[in-house]
């Protein structure tokens, strides 16, 4: 099975720090992504990655940052965490293919609170 | 853009009664469409999968059939259980890879 670790579950921060989400996952997919989860919202993308160094924004990039060095891994940065950053963090990953599109396979997400 | 619009919720039943959670989208093209459940504290689970039209998914007794006349992929299952508690979230992905969710919709199945 496809085990994506978050490197957190539970986490406080204060506004103004910069804050590192960790993501890992143990089957060579080439997709990774993150999400925030908000009441009401859904999921929504923040960043994503299709290789290694390589980042694209999605749908809410401010305020964040990501990095890709090695192809397993996937970090979130908060440059300079707010409150209204207090949300779950969810990484996902997947698999290219040719054919029909993949799911993405999630970690347990990180619960961060900003104070 | 490509988007997802599922049923509000909560959606509150008795064991052993008929769900329904009804799920429609916008897509280009032909995107594969997907059900995820998330239980508490817990990430998404992929529930189940439809790559093409008139494909059924199915998985734990749940169901759900790409119906693209419609653009619907409704989520049903016959008779649910206080484990099915969890919240639910239809998606689509398009042609980049990506995936567009709809809000979730929580159930509550009561003994």
């Amino acid at each position: 099975d496809v085990k994506v670790t978050q490197s957190s579950r539970y986490l406080v921060k204060r506004t103004g720090e910069k804050v590192f989400l960790e993501c890992v996952q143990d089957m060579d997919h080439e997709n990774m992504f993150w999400y925030r989860q908000d009441p009401g919202l859904g999921l929504r993308l923040i960043y994503f990655s299709y290789d290694v160094k390589m980042k694209e924004k999605g749908d809410i990039p401010e305020g964040y940052s990501v990095s890709r060095e090695k192809k397993e891994r996937f970090s979130l940065i908060l440059e300079s965490a707010s409150t209204n950053q207090t949300s779950m963090y969810l990484c996902a990953s997947s698999k290219t293919t040719g054919t029909a599109n993949q799911p993405q396979h999630f970690g347990d997400g990180t619960r961060l609170s900003i104070l | 853009g490509d988007s997802v619009t599922q049923m509000e919720g909560p959606v509150t039943l008795s064991e052993e009664a008929f769900l329904t959670i009804n799920c429609t989208y916008t897509a280009t093209g032909y995107p594969s469409l997907f059900w995820y459940v998330q239980y508490p504290g817990e990430g998404l689970q992929l529930l189940l999968k439809a790559t093409k039209a008139d494909d059924k998914g199915s998985n734990k007794g749940f169901e759900a059939t790409y119906r693209k006349e419609t653009t619907s992929f409704h989520l049903e299952k016959g008779s649910v259980q206080v484990s099915d508690s969890a919240v639910y979230f239809c998606a689509l992905s398009g042609n980049n890879n990506d995936m567009r969710f709809g809000a979730g919709t929580r159930l509550t199945v009561k003994p």
